[in-house]
């Protein structure tokens, strides 16, 4: 069965420094990926998605994300935070045997510092 | 556009009432989602619609749980009665005909507190 899980719970960074938050899936094909943000308060919103083709994908808000699937991984990118990007992050799979269910992983908080 | 419009956004209720949540998809999508966020289990997926009918109900907790979709523009999650277990934010998703994995645009969600 499909699964996502995301390592870090809490990561802490910079205002203008790099970001990377870390996303595993777990799938025997070709996985529909996906990042997903979530402001205080606020229901989520698509950051970006891969299906197939090129492994770097490009998203909302500076966000890109690469696709590596000897790592079987799904990692988020940001060059330069802003502090408005601190937010709930999750990552997430697309169920193939059941069209349009999404597994959702535990989501890492991400806090900025100024 | 509104985008998915929910109501109540706060509900607090005591165990063993009734609790009905709100749902208005974007006008023109055709697919419906709902969805649970607790701490201990994250965002579960609980029942899905399509074209107003129900795909997918495997998500849906119990018996005490169901949801209805009677237009295209409106679906209710109804909890009868309430536990205290059941407290968590609900989430409405909706969703254009343009694909299974085209983009779920999540409302502002429900957080319910059972007493």
């Amino acid at each position: 069965a499909q699964s996502v899980t995301q390592p870090d719970i809490h990561i802490t960074v910079s205002e203008g420094a790099s970001l990377e938050l870390r996303c595993n899936y777990s799938y025997g094909a070709t996985p529909y990926l996906f990042w997903y943000v979530q402001s205080p308060g606020q229901g989520l919103q698509l950051l970006l998605k891969y299906f197939s083709g090129d492994t770097l994908v490009q998203g909302i808000k500076g966000f890109e994300a690469e696709f590596k699937r000897s790592q079987s991984s799904f990692n988020l990118r940001k060059p330069s935070v802003h502090w408005s990007d601190a937010a709930e992050y999750f990552c997430a799979v697309g169920v193939q045997s059941s069209a349009s269910k999404i597994i959702f992983g535990s989501g890492t908080r991400l806090s900025i510092r100024p | 556009d509104a985008g998915v419009i929910q109501s109540p956004r706060h509900e607090v209720t005591e165990m063993g009432q009734e609790v009905t949540l709100r749902c208005k998809p974007i006008s023109g999508h055709n697919s419906l989602f709902w969805y649970r966020q607790t701490m201990m289990r994250g965002l579960e997926l609980l029942i899905y619609f399509n074209n107003n009918v129900p795909i997918d109900d495997s998500g849906m907790p119990e018996d005490r749980f169901s949801a209805k979709m009677p237009n295209a523009s409106f679906s209710t999650l109804k909890i009868q009665p309430s536990e205290p277990r059941d407290s968590a934010v609900y989430f409405c998703a909706s969703r254009s005909s343009g694909g299974a994995w085209d983009t779920q645009y999540f409302g502002p969600g429900t957080r319910l507190t059972v007493l």
